[in-house]
């Protein structure tokens, strides 16, 4: 059955604390990215990537880290440097240009 | 810089009614747009989309208005049901790069 996973659903981050959030993909899709959302508000890009081992920043960027070492997985890492960390992340991939998201469940993220 | 927009934040419509959620988009560049749906703490699900050489494009229950000349799409949601609450994103592709820029969602609320 093919998608987009991301885990866990719920995760607690602590002061000074970096946590990672996984996303992975069997839709042999080569582009992913990942978007932060607010309560009541839209998506914000924080990464892409468009291919193996690359990847570029979005609008906020700033506290976050990505890796991109296989094309079906997207790992995103909140840093203590994030303080204000306490959103929606979601996960998406596509084909190629012109191509529509699809994402995944989303992780909430809160801070203890 | 440019982007999509919404005209109301909040919709609310008898159940059986008709539905119709806006979008402005300032990007004359945009070609490409799509209409998501997020229901409460899942990630957006695709709708319909509209390439910009179409001005109307229907699925079921669905349909997509395209006016380039005032930069202005539109979803119309036909025999609204209780299943149909949510927040609806419209998102554009500008051609600056392999994603979409997202609006900031608009929520329609079905009164049974």
């Amino acid at each position: 059955d093919g998608g987009i996973t991301q885990s866990p659903k719920y995760l607690f981050r602590k002061e000074g604390q970096n946590v990672t959030l996984s996303c992975e993909q069997n839709l042999n899709h080569d582009a992913m990215y990942w978007y932060r959302q607010d309560p009541g508000q839209g998506l914000r890009l924080i990464y892409y990537s468009q291919i193996v081992n690359d990847f570029q920043k979005g609008d906020i960027a700033e506290g976050y880290s990505v890796s991109r070492e296989k094309k079906e997985s997207f790992p995103l890492t909140v840093t203590s440097a994030q303080k204000n960390p306490t959103a929606f992340y979601l996960c998406a991939s596509s084909t190629a240009r012109k191509g529509k998201l699809f994402f995944g469940s989303g992780t909430q993220l809160s801070v203890l | 810089g440019e982007s999509v927009g919404l005209h109301l934040p909040t919709l609310s419509v008898q159940e059986g009614d008709n539905s119709i959620i806006n979008c402005a988009y300032s990007n004359s560049a945009s070609d490409y747009f799509i209409w998501y749906k997020q229901e409460s703490g899942k990630g957006p699900q695709f709708i319909i989309d509209i390439r910009s050489n179409m001005d109307k494009r229907q699925g079921q229950r669905v349909t997509v208005l395209l006016n380039k000349t005032v930069k202005h799409l539109s979803l119309q949601i036909a025999a609204t049901q209780p299943g149909d609450s949510a927040v609806y994103f419209c998102a554009e592709d500008n051609n600056a790069g392999n994603m979409l820029t997202f609006g900031g969602g608009t929520r329609l609320m079905v009164k049974p």
